[in-house]
């Protein structure tokens, strides 16, 4: 059972252009919601995180936009630039708690210049 | 560099074989967790420990067992291969058990033929 949702699956986004992943939860415990980037041949690393009790946090290009009711939440890459090339997966957990980290499928992105 | 080291970065076994993988966290992290990556499931969660204690488990196989050392190193073995057990497996570790931030090694490449 899939409790985080991601899409797409791949994307591909010219050089300026703007991206966005989609991930929705299942579980309303879930309160803490994570993006993580991956390049190839290495392991995810935290790019931003959200906690519900926002509906958007920005951080340089990446923001992250929240909607506690509909139980989504998104990842906006604005000026995509080639260097953002990476698959990008989204997450959730319980803080303090013993919920494991649940991640989504990912999304293989590629900017094209 | 992320500061969690993973040993091998490739392994390539028989069906039937067992193998052993190693992860170092990031000096001062607590906890460490297990996770395996294939192209149509992305990450699954496989186990969490935190100070030498198993804290959460996921849908780890009962081939597969982990431990958490003194030293806080974890390993984790695969024991009766099949084919369907290559992937990528990664660890994580974190300061804490809460989930917050996960450092990610960058992985080893398990192969099964």
């Amino acid at each position: 059972q899939q409790q985080v949702k991601q899409s797409p699956q791949s994307l591909i986004v010219q050089k300026g252009g703007i991206s966005i992943i989609n991930c929705a939860y299942e579980n309303t415990a879930f309160d803490y919601f994570p993006w993580y980037q991956q390049f190839p041949g290495k392991g995810p690393a935290l790019l931003i995180a959200i906690r519900p009790d926002v509906s958007e946090k920005k951080e340089g290009r990446f923001t992250i936009s929240f909607n506690k009711s509909a139980k989504q939440f998104s990842l906006h890459i604005m000026d995509s630039q080639p260097g953002d090339s990476a698959t990008y997966f989204c997450a959730a957990s319980s803080l303090g708690g013993y919920q494991k980290v649940t991640f989504g499928i990912g999304t293989k992105l590629q900017v094209i210049p | 560099d992320s500061g969690v080291t993973q040993t091998p970065k490739h392994l390539i076994t028989a069906t039937g074989q067992r193998v052993t993988l190693r992860c170092s966290p990031r000096s001062g992290d607590l906890s460490v967790y297990w996770y395996q990556q294939s192209l149509d499931q992305g990450l699954q969660f496989l186990i969490q420990y935190y100070n030498g204690e198993e804290r959460a488990k996921g849908n780890i196989l009962e081939r597969f067992s982990a431990q958490q050392f003194p030293d806080l190193h974890s390993e984790l073995n695969l024991s009766s291969l099949e084919l369907g057990d290559s992937a990528l497996y990664f660890c994580a570790s974190s300061r804490q058990g809460s989930n917050e931030k996960l450092f990610f090694g960058s992985g080893t490449q398990l192969s099964v033929l």
